[in-house]
């Protein structure tokens, strides 16, 4: 089965920073990769996503992702952070055959103004 | 409006009763899924359903029940809670691309 590790669970970071929150998932098989964001009071909400082709993937809000299956990572990357991006962000694989997502355990990040 | 809305979105309740938390969704999304959220552990799934007739028990469905009323009602029942049920759960529904997932508001339960 899929499995899903997120190594960061709190990160700090001051505006404008660049930001990078680890991904690995455990399936070697084709796979569909995906960020969600929990905005503080509000429900997940979908960052970007990986299906095929272009290892690089861009979201809203600035947010790109990039696939390397030798490493089966999925990192989420932005240049330079805003207050608004303090939010829990969740990393997510499609569970090939059964339909569902498997989530890893989270990063809280925290962006200090 | 909102797409899909659970109620209640607070709730607390003493150790051994019964509670039913509902979702009800607009998309006309066949698939339904029910989550709990704790600190520390992510989103683990509890039960899902990809139609009316068919519904699946997920990692930690122990404890729980569901019903699927309908293509846009999907319910989950506590039959007896716990403390250690105690958690955020969320519903989300998918299309066609069951990966792609569109979460509630989620309901708070506190189990005293």
């Amino acid at each position: 089965a899929q499995s899903v590790s997120q190594h960061n669970h709190h990160v700090i970071l001051s505006e404008a920073a660049s930001l990078e929150l680890g991904c690995n998932y455990s399936y070697g098989g084709t796979v569909n990769l995906f960020w969600y964001v929990q905005y503080p009071g509000q429900h997940l909400q979908l960052l970007l996503k990986y299906f095929s082709g272009d290892p690089l993937v861009k979201g809203i809000k600035g947010f790109e992702a990039e696939f390397i299956k030798s490493k089966f990572s999925f990192n989420l990357r932005k240049p330079s952070v805003q207050w608004s991006d303090t939010a829990e962000y969740f990393c997510a694989a499609g569970d090939t055959g059964f339909q569902k997502l498997v989530f890893g355990t989270g990063t809280r990040l925290l962006v200090s103004p | 409006d909102a797409d899909v809305t659970q109620t209640p979105r607070n709730r607390i309740t003493k150790t051994g009763k019964r509670i039913m938390l509902e979702c009800s969704q607009t998309k006309g999304h066949d698939r339904m899924y029910w989550y709990r959220q704790d600190p520390g552990l992510g989103l683990r799934l509890i039960y899902y359903s990809f139609d009316v007739k068919d519904i699946n028990k997920g990692e930690i469905s122990d404890g729980y029940s569901v019903s699927r009323q309908a293509q846009a009602k999907f319910s989950l029942s506590l039959e007896s809670a716990i403390p250690n049920q105690t958690a955020l759960y969320f519903c989300a529904t998918a299309g066609a691309d069951a990966y792609e997932q569109y979460f509630g508001p989620g309901t708070r339960l506190t189990v005293t």
